[in-house]
């Protein structure tokens, strides 16, 4: 059964502390996305990699937020300093290519708390 | 800016009533459109796509596409308490990317 994992599913952190999100891609999939999730903003895209290079980060904040793809099966979301304001929901993405149809699976999220 | 807009809700119906979500979009270009069910506390989950005008039909669900005015629908048949849920719509544009903007979704809630 493949599905998208990420890690940890849920963080409380204190405000000024570094937060690092992982992600495992479904195998195969060569399209990773980023996103976060508020009450107040919805569903907004941080950053997209295709075949691990990064191709679009505008929706990040630069000064904190940073992402990678060291490997085919690993994406990181890291944050420092964390902010109150980073309270959110992010979730990671897959998808086979970026082609017209191709579906988004979506990993289970990984809840944040910044205090 | 490309925008997609939903009205956010909530939208309630009985049992067994249809229930319609509609959903906007800015950009003309526009090529596929999805419907995504998001559970409160869970991931979204996509339920249907389409790129094609006119209607598509899977199961109790049915997307209707019209380009001209630049809106999708989701129709849900002979509703249940279980498809109460948040249903997020996202439009992929043209260009190689193909990253999709999402609206902010329609909450649903489907009443005994």
């Amino acid at each position: 059964d493949a599905r998208v994992t990420q890690t940890p599913r849920d963080k409380v952190t204190e405000m000024g502390q570094e937060v690092t999100m992982r992600c495992q891609p479904i195998l195969g999939h060569n399209t990773v996305f980023w996103y976060r999730q508020t009450m107040k903003q919805g569903l907004e895209l941080l950053a997209y990699f295709r075949n691990r290079a990064p191709l679009d980060d505008s929706g990040m904040p630069k000064d904190r937020f940073s992402a990678e793809m060291p490997d085919a099966t690993l994406a990181t979301l890291k944050i420092q300093p964390s902010e109150p304001r980073d309270s959110a929901v992010y979730f990671c993405a897959s998808a086979p290519t970026s082609g017209r149809n191709n579906e988004q699976f979506f990993g289970p999220g990984t809840r944040l708390t910044v205090l | 800016q490309k925008e997609v807009e939903q009205n956010s809700g909530p939208l309630s119906v009985p049992e067994g009533a249809i229930a319609s979500l509609n959903c906007t979009y800015s950009d003309r270009g526009s090529q596929s459109f999805f419907w995504y069910r998001q559970y409160s506390g869970k991931s979204p989950e996509l339920i249907m796509f389409i790129y094609s005008n006119g209607d598509k039909e899977d199961g109790r669900f049915t997307a209707q596409l019209n380009k001209a005015s630049q809106y999708v629908s989701l129709l849900i048949r002979d509703s249940q308490p279980s498809d109460s849920a948040t249903y997020l719509c996202a439009v992929k544009g043209a260009g190689g990317s193909y990253i999709p903007t999402f609206g902010r979704g329609t909450s649903l809630i489907v009443h005994p």
